[in-house]
């Protein structure tokens, strides 16, 4: 089945540093790719998902770019804000069920 | 905007009893999971179901059953509760595509004790 590997545990920013989250993923089919934000008590929620036409998506100042070559969907920010503080979760979808395959979560912690 | 409702939001359970955990979405969508969050292990895949009447097993799904009695409908049923299934569940509901959103509940954290 489908895998995904993210930046594990904590990463720390402070306030205005730039955001780079990893994600890799093993899949035999050529899948989605999508990033989902979590905040303190809250749903997860869809932050941005990848295009078939390989179009860059952009959300909240977030982007990732899909590179099929290194199998990576890494998410990125110019500049951190404070509330962009939440766990992180890079996931993908492919075949004909619809199945959503998590990786283990980043928590991004922005102190001013 | 797309609803998916879960009950109860939070529920302690004993050792060695059943518990329902209930979930109500209002999006139309085909297919409905659950998911168990647990920290270092993110989002892992109980049940899930694309219709009413059917259910399919996820990565995890032992331990678990479920039931979708209707497409609005789908629950998560712990026969026999364990100290291990201390967590927090998510429901969700999709189109049912691979490129669509997943929408989640709120989540119900499980105690068991």
């Amino acid at each position: 089945g489908d895998s995904v590997t993210q930046t594990e545990g904590l990463v720390t920013l402070t306030e205005g540093l730039p955001v780079m989250l990893n994600c890799t993923y093993q899949s035999t089919y050529s899948p989605f790719l999508f990033w989902y934000v979590q905040h303190l008590n809250e749903a997860p929620k869809l932050l941005l998902k990848s295009f078939t036409d390989n179009k860059r998506p952009e959300h909240q100042g977030f982007h990732a770019t899909l590179h099929k070559s290194s199998s990576s969907f890494h998410l990125q920010k110019s500049s951190a804000q404070l509330s962009d503080s939440a766990l992180y979760y890079c996931a993908c979808s492919g075949g004909s069920n619809a199945k959503l395959t998590f990786g283990k979560g980043t928590k991004l912690s922005v102190k001013s | 905007e797309a609803a998916v409702t879960q009950s109860p939001r939070s529920k302690v359970a004993v050792t060695g009893g059943k518990v329902t955990l209930s979930c109500h979405q209002t999006n139309n969508h085909d297919y409905m999971y659950w998911y168990r969050q647990d920290t270092g292990h993110g989002l892992r895949l109980i049940h899930y179901s694309y219709v009413a009447d059917s259910t399919e097993k996820g990565d995890i799904p032992d331990g678990y059953k479920a039931s979708r009695p209707s497409q609005e409908n789908f629950s998560l049923i712990l026969e026999l509760a364990s100290l291990s299934q201390t967590a927090v569940y998510f429901c969700a509901s999709s189109p049912g595509q691979s490129n669509t959103e997943v929408f989640f509940g709120k989540g119900t954290r499980l105690t068991v004790v």
